[in-house]
């Protein structure tokens, strides 16, 4: 299994500018989450879903931030209008039956 | 709400010798418990859980860490510590009917030669 894709690896963009992060969970897997690392804040759960359906969106900062998760292997998080506090690593992962979850390599995303 | 204390920001210990690194928690219910590694600039792996039983978890790379209810806590540990071991530690809860998990703050260990 190639495990959790996450695209792009890195991303730069200007403050104001809309960012959109894409997900593969590992198939077969029914939960899917984001989540954000920082320094200051540390890992923080954004967003989660089961079955496509989002289950807890209370992490999720303010209404410039939305996800979706249209079907089971695919889910993107986006950010408009961008801001220089947004800039942090973005986790994807996945989990089926046994709790466990499974993270992709990240998004670095820098907003100048 | 649930939470998790890594109580050492670092850990340094000799290759060869055992490591500690230490975690408690507060959760409502019964706690799902899980230790996590993450190298430089790589997503997070799993090493290992604690759902139910014995309360003496084994995992990845040689890893255990044992379950203690009555102190809250859920310690990692290695008999014997690679230099490869070097990375950032993260112990994380999931609160009964929730599948998300809570982080702490993170342990970096740090094995020397």
């Amino acid at each position: 299994d190639a495990g959790v894709i996450q695209s792009p690896r890195h991303e730069v963009t200007e403050m104001g500018q809309e960012v959109t992060l894409r997900c593969k969970p590992i198939s077969g897997h029914d939960y899917l989450f984001w989540y954000r690392q920082t320094m200051m804040r540390g890992l923080e759960l954004l967003i989660y879903f089961n079955n496509n359906v989002p289950i807890d969106d209370s992490g999720m900062p303010e209404d410039r931030f939305s996800a979706k998760m249209p079907n089971a292997s695919f889910s993107t998080l986006k950010i408009q209008p961008s801001e220089p506090r947004d800039s942090a690593v973005y986790f994807c992962a996945s989990s089926g039956q046994t709790y466990e979850q499974y993270f992709g390599p990240g998004t670095r995303l820098t907003v100048t | 709400a649930q939470s998790v204390a890594q109580p050492e920001d670092q850990v340094n210990v000799a290759e060869g010798n055992p490591l500690t690194v230490k975690c408690t928690y507060s959760v409502s219910g019964n706690p799902y418990l899980f230790w996590y590694v993450q190298y430089p600039n790589r997503g997070l792996q799993f090493l290992l859980k604690y759902i139910t039983g014995d309360n003496l978890v084994k995992g990845s790379y040689g890893f255990e860490a044992e379950f203690n209810k009555s102190q809250t806590s859920f310690h990692l540990k290695k008999p014997s510590a690679l230099v490869s071991d070097s990375a950032l530690y993260f112990c994380a809860v999931m609160a009964t009917g929730r599948r998300a998990l809570t982080f702490g703050s993170g342990t970096r260990l740090q094995v020397q030669p």
